[in-house]
């Protein structure tokens, strides 16, 4: 069974400093990669996705990630961060072609000092 | 365009009792999960389905049934509430297969005394 496992669990930054977040998955076969944001008192929404094609991904609110197939990784980054963007972040796979569930990192909170 | 709608928003309940919480969504997709959030844990799915009479067991589904007789909703019912489904529920549906993402709802915020 697939599983993701983020490392940071809590991320303090200043404005306008870059971001990188660590996600890494474990499933032999082909996988979705998803990251999600839930910012204070609200649902979760999409930010980007991966199916397949160019590994380096683009997602809105100026978000970008990059799937590295032999790292097992799929890691968020920003180059300079806003204060709006002070959430929750959850990384998720699915096991492509094989499988209908989306499995959730346990997420990592990024609190960003104005 | 609503998307998926949760009902209710809240809800206490006395150990023991059971209650259903509802899912629907408007989109006319096939996918449909029930997780729950809590802290440090993330979400875990409960139960899933992939199509109107169709459903799965996900990580954590003791305690939780489901059903799923139309596309557009998907209740979980709670048999015998326990004091560890103090939770957040959120309900998702997706359009195809995990590939497209999930749409979420705005979850349901459970507390068992």
């Amino acid at each position: 069974a697939q599983s993701v496992s983020q490392h940071n669990h809590h991320v303090i930054l200043s404005e306008a400093a870059s971001l990188e977040l660590g996600c890494n998955y474990s499933y032999g076969g082909t996988v979705n990669l998803f990251w999600y944001v839930q910012y204070p008192g609200q649902h979760l929404q999409l930010l980007l996705k991966y199916f397949s094609g160019d590994p380096l991904v683009k997602g809105i609110k100026g978000f970008e990630a990059e799937f590295i197939k032999s790292k097992f990784s799929f890691n968020l980054r920003k180059p300079s961060v806003q204060w709006s963007d002070t959430a929750e972040y959850f990384c998720a796979v699915n096991a492509a072609w094989r499988d209908d569930k989306i499995i959730f990192g346990k997420g990592t909170r990024l609190h960003i000092l104005p | 365009n609503a998307g998926v709608t949760q009902t209710p928003k809240f809800q206490v309940l006395k150990t023991g009792q059971s209650m259903t919480l509802q899912c629907a969504q408007d989109m006319n997709h096939e996918y449909m999960s029930w997780y729950r959030q809590d802290p440090g844990m993330g979400l875990r799915l409960i139960h899933y389905s992939v199509g109107a009479g169709i459903t799965d067991q996900g990580e954590v589904p003791n305690g939780y049934n489901v059903s799923r007789s139309t596309t557009e909703d998907f209740p979980l019912r709670l048999l015998s509430a326990a004091p560890s489904q103090t939770s957040v529920y959120f309900c998702a549906s997706s359009r195809d297969r995990g590939s497209y993402g999930y749409t979420f709802g705005s979850g349901t915020r459970l507390t068992v005394v």
